[in-house]
């Protein structure tokens, strides 16, 4: 069975500029997350969609980020205006069942992002 | 607003040896408990969970549940040079909202 399949591995980014994250979760995995891990912390969650609506966005910071999954597979996560504080690697994860919390969350490998 | 505590940041521990995590939270409506182990350069990996007070051992690893003392506890028995990685734990207040410890530092000496 295929792993959470994740894109770009890295970026590097200036000040100012755009980056988009492609995640592939694991086929039948009605549940995805995006979630920002600062370096030496643990993982943020940032999105959570079910199929393909968004069901908490509470922290992403709504003015730069956006996150979609239009047909409630892949998913994109985008920073339209990249800041220094948004260097961290991005972690997409999904989950079977609707997301309940006796279920192992599947992470992908990230993608690390630095931001100069 | 949960609080999910680890120690000790970092720990070393000879092959062969026993390496015993804490974590400590804050909220006593807590009804899940996940470790989850990153090696670097991957995504963090589900180890084992554990949802009712006391002991659940998984081969070499044994958690342990205190609910009443807001304290759960990861112990690796035998440890080997592959067990090094960071290790997270993870707490459910029984929703789909996981909060994370900052992370413990295992390091298996040969």
């Amino acid at each position: 069975e295929a792993g959470v399949t994740q894109s770009p591995r890295y970026a590097v980014l200036q000040e100012g500029q755009a980056v988009s994250f492609w995640c592939d979760p694991i086929s039948g995995h009605d549940t995805l997350y995006w979630y920002q891990q600062p370096r030496d912390q643990g993982p943020q969650l940032l999105v959570y969609f079910r199929d393909e609506a968004v069901i908490d966005n509470s922290q992403l910071p709504s003015d730069r980020f956006s996150a979609v999954r239009p047909k409630g597979t892949n998913s994109t996560l985008k920073i339209q205006s990249a800041k220094q504080g948004d260097t961290a690697t991005y972690l997409c994860a999904s989950s079977p069942f609707g997301g309940a919390p006796q279920n192992t969350l599947y992470f992908g490998a990230g993608t690390r992002l630095s931001v100069l | 607003q949960q609080k999910v505590q680890q120690s000790p940041e970092s720990l070393i521990v000879p092959e062969g040896g026993m390496a015993s995590l804490n974590c400590t939270f804050s909220d006593r409506n807590s009804q899940y408990f996940w470790w989850y182990r990153q090696h670097s350069g991957e995504g963090p990996k589900a180890l084992m969970s554990i949802f009712s007070n006391g002991d659940k051992k998984e081969g070499r690893f044994t958690a342990h549940l205190n609910k009443a003392s807001l304290y759960v506890s990861l112990h690796i028995k035998d440890s080997q040079p592959s067990d090094s990685a960071l290790y997270f734990c993870a707490v459910s207040m029984g929703n789909y909202q996981l909060i994370w410890g900052s992370g413990t530092k295992l390091i298996i000496k040969p």
